[in-house]
């Protein structure tokens, strides 16, 4: 069964530093993987996905990550935070195209301070 | 636009009575989900519909039910059954390899 690790429920940064989120997934087939952002009592909002292309994808707002899969990692990062990159990020794991049965880590609450 | 509308944003429900969240797509998905998000839990899967006509539970359908009887819907029932609904409720619709989410309701049990 598929599953998504999330390191840090929060993590806080300086507006101007880098931002890095943390996700390793576990899959038993080639995982299709996503990151999410929440902002409060709203929707998801995709960032970015991997579906076996480029290793290094790019997404919205600036963000980026990289599949690894010798370290079953899919790192968030964006070199620049800005003050309106607060907010909740899902990183989220299926098992292929089509039916997207997702399956979510528990979200890391992004803190940017002035 | 399409999209996906979730309807109400804020809905009340007293002990023991049954509540329906509604969910309403146009962008012609054939797969939709609802999902229940409370806090430091990320999102949990309830029930999901690859079809008109068809739907399969997810990790935590007890005290759920969902009906799809057109491809457009994907109504959610809260019944009495369930002993902690207060939540924050999203439902999503996909197509190839991404998901797309309404902007949620948040049940509150009073």
């Amino acid at each position: 069964a598929q599953s998504v690790t999330q390191l840090g429920s929060h993590v806080s940064v300086s507006e101007g530093a880098l931002v890095l989120l943390r996700c390793n997934y576990s899959s038993s087939v080639p995982p299709y993987l996503f990151w999410y952002v929440q902002y409060p009592n709203q929707g998801l909002q995709l960032l970015l996905k991997y579906t076996s292309a480029a290793t290094l994808v790019k997404g919205i707002n600036g963000f980026e990550a990289e599949f690894k899969k010798s370290e079953t990692s899919f790192h968030l990062t964006k070199p620049s935070a800005h003050m309106s990159d607060a907010a909740e990020y899902f990183c989220a794991v299926s098992e292929g195209t089509g039916f997207q049965k997702l399956v979510f880590g528990t979200g890391t609450r992004l803190l940017v301070s002035p | 636009d399409g999209g996906i509308t979730q309807s109400p944003k804020y809905l009340f429900r007293k002990e023991g009575q049954n509540v329906t969240l509604s969910c309403e797509q146009n962008l012609n998905h054939d797969a939709m989900y609802w999902y229940r998000q409370d806090p430091g839990q990320g999102l949990r899967l309830i029930y999901y519909s690859q079809i008109v006509n068809d739907f399969q539970k997810g990790d935590i359908a007890e005290g759920y039910s969902v009906s799809r009887e057109k491809k457009e819907s994907f109504p959610l029932t809260v019944t009495s059954a369930q002993k902690n609904p207060t939540a924050f409720y999203l439902c999503a619709s996909s197509r190839l390899s991404e998901a797309f989410f309404g902007q949620g309701t948040r049940l509150t049990v009073v």
